[in-house]
C-alpha cells in the first residue's frame, strides 16, 4: 500500500527567506516521487520528480527535493522566496509495477509576505 | 500551454442540463485521466483511459460518463449534475498508465458550476 503526507497545510514565509515544503510517503516498492505546484485557476504543472536515480533533484524555478529513503522523504526547499511561488504544492508518491497507485498529497497552501 | 488544452474553462449548468467536457493532448502519450478538485479536499481521481481502454472508475456515479475515442482526446459527459459536483475538473495524460515514473500534464481546468 502506497501513502503520502504533507506534513503542513500552509506554509508562510516571508520574499528572499528559504522556503521548506515537508512530505513524507509510504511504499512497498521502490517509488517514484513528485512535486508539483498549482497557481490559482490553473491545472498542477510538475516541478521535479525523483525516479530512483541521484536523491537530490533539482526543478524548475529554483525548487530541489531530496530523496531520504531512511526518513521515507521527499522534503521540497528553494533558497530565497518569490512572491510568484506563492501557490498550492502537491506532493505525489507512485510505485510499482502491476496495480501501482499514483497517490496525491492534500497539498501544503505556500504564502509568501512581502 | 502545457500541451493539454481543457474547454471550456469555464461552466455554468443546471441540474436537468447536459453538457460535456473536453480534453485534448497532442503530447503522443498513451493515457489520459480525469480528476475532481474541489475546496478543502484531496485530488481526487475520477477515470483512467490507457490506450483508449478504460482501466479505472473511482466509483464515479453515472452521472459523470466518459469517452474515450483516441489517445489524444477524452471527454466528460455530464447529465442530471448535482450542487456538490461543483468543482475544477482536471484533465491530466501521461506517456503509459501502467508505469508510474513519467509523471503527468495537466490541463487548466474546467471550472463547473452547477446552479
Amino acid at each position: 500500500a502506497q501513502s503520502v503526507t504533507q506534513l503542513d497545510s500552509h506554509v508562510s514565509v516571508s520574499e528572499g527567506t528559504p522556503v521548506l515544503l515537508r512530505c513524507n510517503y509510504s511504499s512497498s516498492y521502490s517509488p517514484s516521487l513528485f512535486w508539483y505546484v498549482q497557481h490559482p485557476n490553473k491545472g498542477l504543472q510538475l516541478l521535479l520528480k525523483y525516479t530512483s536515480a541521484a536523491t537530490l533533484v533539482k526543478g524548475i524555478n529554483g525548487f530541489e527535493a531530496e530523496f531520504k529513503k531512511s526518513e521515507t522523504s521527499f522534503h521540497l526547499t528553494k533558497p530565497s522566496a518569490h512572491m510568484s511561488d506563492a501557490a498550492e504544492y502537491f506532493c505525489v508518491v507512485s510505485g510499482g509495477t502491476g496495480g501501482f497507485k499514483t497517490i496525491f498529497g492534500a497539498g501544503t497552501r505556500l504564502f509568501v509576505k512581502a | 500551454e502545457t500541451g493539454v488544452t481543457q474547454t471550456p474553462r469555464h461552466l455554468v449548468m443546471g441540474m436537468t442540463n447536459k453538457k460535456s467536457l473536453k480534453c485534448e493532448q497532442h503530447l503522443g502519450h498513451n493515457a489520459m485521466y480525469w480528476y475532481k478538485q474541489s475546496a478543502k479536499k484531496p485530488l481526487e481521481l475520477m477515470f483512467v483511459y490507457n490506450f483508449k481502454e478504460q482501466t479505472e472508475n473511482n466509483s464515479v456515479p453515472s452521472r459523470f460518463s466518459p469517452e474515450c475515442p483516441n489517445s489524444s482526446h477524452l471527454f466528460l459527459h455530464l447529465h442530471t449534475l448535482q450542487p456538490e459536483d461543483s468543482a475544477l475538473y482536471l484533465c491530466a495524460s501521461s506517456q503509459d498508465s501502467d508505469r508510474g515514473n513519467y509523471g503527468y500534464t495537466f490541463g487548466s481546468g474546467t471550472r463547473l458550476t452547477v446552479v
